[in-house]
């Protein structure tokens, strides 16, 4: 069975940095494209970031471009979000999802639970 | 302000059909597949509607979803009070290299 479970979050003063990591089991890891979303209080989901089965490709939301570093460590099967200067507008809830094939751009098929990000003084 | 637009919400009886709308552009719904998501408090966003409107294993084919042109909807029928929850749709945007979500619809069984 898939799994996917985030991991990182907490409370983050404006300015500060966070590390997201992704656990993942159930799959090859190093076969699949994988992704960040959130969603924010009172808001819908967002696309963040992806990342390609070899690291080769990276995308990035607008929003979150030149703050934000996508990786993953295939021998680990984890996956990270590197999060600096971080704005309230940034608190949220982030998921880690699997693509259903080898870069980013087939569709996210499986989601984890989550990892609560709050920014604020 | 989502690239894709859903209605806020939705609402049936039990055994009713309910059907939710996304509406984008070429460059999105338009070019590409949508994919359609549920998600329920607590738990892992769960996808319902995948590429080419399949269901992956699991899905009840109670859910089912169809395109046109640059609109898209996601059919509930024989609508149950587990189906309460939020409903998300999202397809590839291809000027923006992204992915875009709609805003969401909130599903209630009344």
């Amino acid at each position: 069975e898939v799994h996917l479970v985030e991991s990182g979050g907490g409370l983050v003063q404006p300015g500060g940095s966070l590390r997201l990591s992704c656990a993942v089991s159930g799959f090859t890891f190093d076969d699949y494209g994988m992704h960040w979303v959130r969603r924010g209080p009172g808001k819908g989901l967002e696309w963040v970031s992806g990342i390609s089965w070899n690291s080769g490709s990276v995308g990035y939301a607008d929003f979150v471009k030149g703050r934000f570093t996508i990786s993953r460590d295939n021998a680990e099967n984890s996956l990270y979000l590197q999060m600096n200067t971080l704005r309230p507008e940034d608190t949220a809830l982030y998921y880690c999802g699997k693509d259903i094939g080898l870069l980013w751009s087939g569709g996210l098929e499986t989601w984890g639970q989550g990892t609560q990000v709050t920014v604020s003084s | 302000q989502s690239v894709l637009t859903q209605p806020p919400s939705a609402s049936g009886t039990p055994g009713q059909t309910v059907t939710i709308s996304c509406s984008g552009s070429r460059s999105n719904i338009g070019n590409n597949d949508v994919y359609w998501y549920q998600l329920l408090p607590g738990t892992a966003p769960k996808l319902l509607i995948s590429r080419y409107n399949q269901r992956p294993s699991g899905v009840p084919d109670r859910f089912s979803g169809s395109k046109s042109g640059t609109s898209a909807s996601l059919a509930i029928s024989g609508l149950r009070s587990e189906d309460e929850a939020d409903y998300y749709c999202a397809a590839w945007h291809d000027s923006l290299s992204a992915w875009v979500f709609g805003g969401g619809t909130k599903v209630t069984v009344l």
